[in-house]
């Protein structure tokens, strides 16, 4: 079936430091999704990438999706204190509707000051 | 001020009593949804709806049940029959369902 790896797991960083991770699938997409989940509250949407190679950026935070359509990255830029949470990736199970998506186990990312 | 809200934040119940979390949103959405989320995994679906008195099974029905009979309210009874059920359980809803999706604040449910 459908699955999202996400890498890394866990990222611990100093503030001020640049981030990257990634999600990769044996399966082509037409739609990447990124959302940031706080400790104890739901997910958020970040950024959302519709066409192959398309660069998007979001303040401090850049998307991509891969070329290859079977992946995607998010980096970001400067970190703060307040990033600090889990990262998701998803995308819909079916064509470019949102309605069922399949998130990513998740990046947790530390941000020490 | 519009949004989701998902009650209680924090849920106790003893082992073999069904339990029913509470979704509610006031933005005029027609598409609601049920996700589940267990550490180091992401969100599974469990179930969800495109219209009013109108749901579908997600990826992790079993041992869930749901009802939408007004388009604001999208309850989740978790039965006796859900042989994990302790999890972070998160609703969201979208203007139809091909829009984004906008989550609760989630409800974590524990079993004793």
């Amino acid at each position: 079936g459908q699955q999202l790896n996400q890498s890394p797991q866990s990222m611990f960083i100093q503030e001020g430091e640049d981030v990257s991770m990634n999600c990769t699938s044996s399966s082509i997409f037409n739609t990447w999704l990124w959302y940031k989940q706080d400790p104890g509250e739901g997910p958020v949407l970040l950024i959302a990438l519709y066409k192959a190679g398309e660069l998007t950026s979001n303040g401090r935070l850049t998307a991509q999706f891969g070329i290859t359509r079977k992946d995607s990255f998010l980096n970001i830029s400067a970190s703060i204190p307040s990033d600090v949470g889990i990262y998701f990736c998803a995308t819909p199970k079916s064509g470019t509707s949102y309605g069922k998506l399949t998130f990513g186990q998740g990046t947790i990312l530390t941000v020490h000051p | 001020d519009g949004g989701i809200t998902q009650s209680p934040k924090y849920l106790f119940r003893k082992e073999g009593q069904n339990v029913t979390l509470s979704c509610e949103q006031n933005l005029n959405h027609d598409a609601m949804y049920w996700y589940r989320q267990d550490p180091g995994q992401g969100l599974r679906l469990i179930y969800y709806s495109q219209i009013v008195n109108d749901f579908q099974k997600g990826d992790i029905a079993e041992g869930y049940s749901v009802s939408r009979e007004k388009k604001e309210s999208f309850p989740l009874t978790v039965t006796s029959a859900q042989k994990n059920p302790t999890a972070f359980y998160l609703c969201a809803c979208g203007t139809d369902f091909n829009q984004p999706q906008h989550f609760g604040d989630g409800t974590r449910l524990s079993i004793l």
